[in-house]
This record gives C-alpha cells, sequence and structure tokens, in this order.
C-alpha cells in the first residue's frame, strides 16, 4: 500500500547478525501490528504498538513506534534460521475501527 | 491465545464454479471479520469488512456480486467467489479480533484458490 511504506523489500542476513525493518506513513498511525508470514500461510501476530514512543520486546524482536506516530520499526537481535519469512506490518490509519492496511512486507532470509 | 480457523485450505476448482470459504472463531466471538486477498510475493489486500447481522463493506473496486460474503453468527462468516474464472485465483485468508480495544486481529490459516 502506498499509504503505508515498508523498507526493505528483502533481507538476506548471516545467522547471529541483526536486522531492521521499517513501516512508515504520512498519516498518524493510531495501531500498528506486526505480524509474520511464511510462504502460504496465514500471519502470525508478533506486536502490537499504540503510543507514541512505545517500544515493546519479545525473545529477541523489538518494535518501536516514534513519538510522532507515524514510522515503526522491527529489530531482530542475533537472527536466527527460525527468523526466515515475511515481515508485514499493518496499521489503523483512521482512530475509528480497526481496519488495516497492511505494507509490501520484508522477505527475510537468514544464511546459516 | 486467540484462534482463527479457516476452511478449506485449497480448492482446486473449473472454471465457472462456485466456491465457499469458511473463517470461524474458535474461542471469541468476532462481530467484524476481514477478509483479505493476497497475490503471490504482494501484501494484503483488504477486500471487504464482514459484520455480524448486517451487509459486508466492500473496499473500492471489489465486486460485491463476485464475493458474497455472509456474518450469520458471531464466530463464522463465508466467502463465496461466484462463478469463479482463472483470474479469481489467489491466496484469501480472513481474519477476526475480540473487538475489544487492545486486542490484535488473528488471521486464518488461509485459502489457495486455483481456478483452472
Amino acid at each position: 500500500s502506498q499509504e503505508l511504506e515498508q523498507s526493505p523489500q528483502s533481507l538476506i542476513v548471516q545467522e547471529g547478525k541483526n536486522l531492521t525493518i521499517n513501516c512508515t506513513s504520512s498519516k498518524t498511525l493510531y495501531g500498528l501490528y506486526w505480524y509474520k508470514q511464511k510462504y502460504g500461510e496465514g500471519l502470525i501476530f508478533l506486536m502490537m504498538l499504540q503510543k507514541g514512543g512505545e517500544e515493546k520486546s519479545h525473545e529477541k524482536i523489538t518494535a518501536k513506534l516514534d513519538e510522532k506516530k507515524q514510522q515503526s520499526s522491527l529489530h531482530i537481535t542475533a537472527s536466527q534460521p527460525s527468523h526466515a519469512g515475511i515481515y508485514l506490518c499493518g496499521a489503523e490509519l483512521r482512530a475509528a475501527g480497526n481496519k488495516l492496511t497492511f505494507g509490501g512486507g520484508t522477505r527475510v532470509l537468514v544464511k546459516p | 491465545g486467540a484462534v482463527v480457523s479457516q476452511h478449506p485450505s485449497r480448492v482446486i476448482c473449473k472454471s465457472g464454479t462456485s466456491v465457499k470459504i469458511e473463517c470461524r472463531s474458535l474461542d471469541f466471538q468476532a462481530t467484524t471479520m476481514f477478509w483479505y486477498r493476497q497475490f503471490p510475493k504482494q501484501s494484503l489486500m483488504l477486500m471487504a469488512t464482514s459484520n455480524e447481522g448486517s451487509k459486508a463493506t466492500y473496499e473500492q473496486g471489489v465486486e460485491k456480486d463476485k464475493f458474497l460474503i455472509n456474518h450469520a453468527s458471531l464466530t463464522l462468516s463465508t466467502l463465496t467467489v461466484t462463478s469463479a474464472h482463472p483470474e479469481d485465483s489467489s491466496f484469501y485468508i480472513c481474519s477476526a479480533s475480540p473487538g475489544t480495544d487492545n486486542q490484535p486481529q488473528h488471521f486464518g490459516d488461509g485459502t489457495r484458490l486455483s481456478i483452472l
């Protein structure tokens, strides 16, 4: 979606290295959700951010939402082959209702 | 955690056939469910919002007579692709949310539709 830009489109990292994915909008992000998808499968919920400056972590994955609530990043520390997949950010671009607009996705490949 | 079940996972059928896909929330009630379409190597595109007990809300460019949505109960929404043609081949995926504050959408495993 042009309303939500996700970068990079793809990423190849060596196992053990860190990686960062960005999600940017010109509009306010009332809710920002990170999901992971394996090809041909459903989406697995990772994290939800709603407040400006918010940061959440789970295992080796950290997600942040900037103070202006227009940009989010997903950071993976010491990547492992299990981190491979497609990462998608989804955003609520309106205050009411939870309809999501998705970014283009980032394909992550972790080389052993 | 919240679980959404989608069935079938894969359909292969002839052109002109109508195909029904079911989306069920297994452990919560969902007044709203969402239907998405995903083309190869692309992101999810919202097709419609399914509202329990009322008509679905379709996104611009989505033919409501082509993609019939029924949300007859708080745990089940169905998407019927009517008179499917090869260009309808795609990956269809549904999601549901408990609807309370601070609850994310949970997704089904998707349905791969192939029209011959």
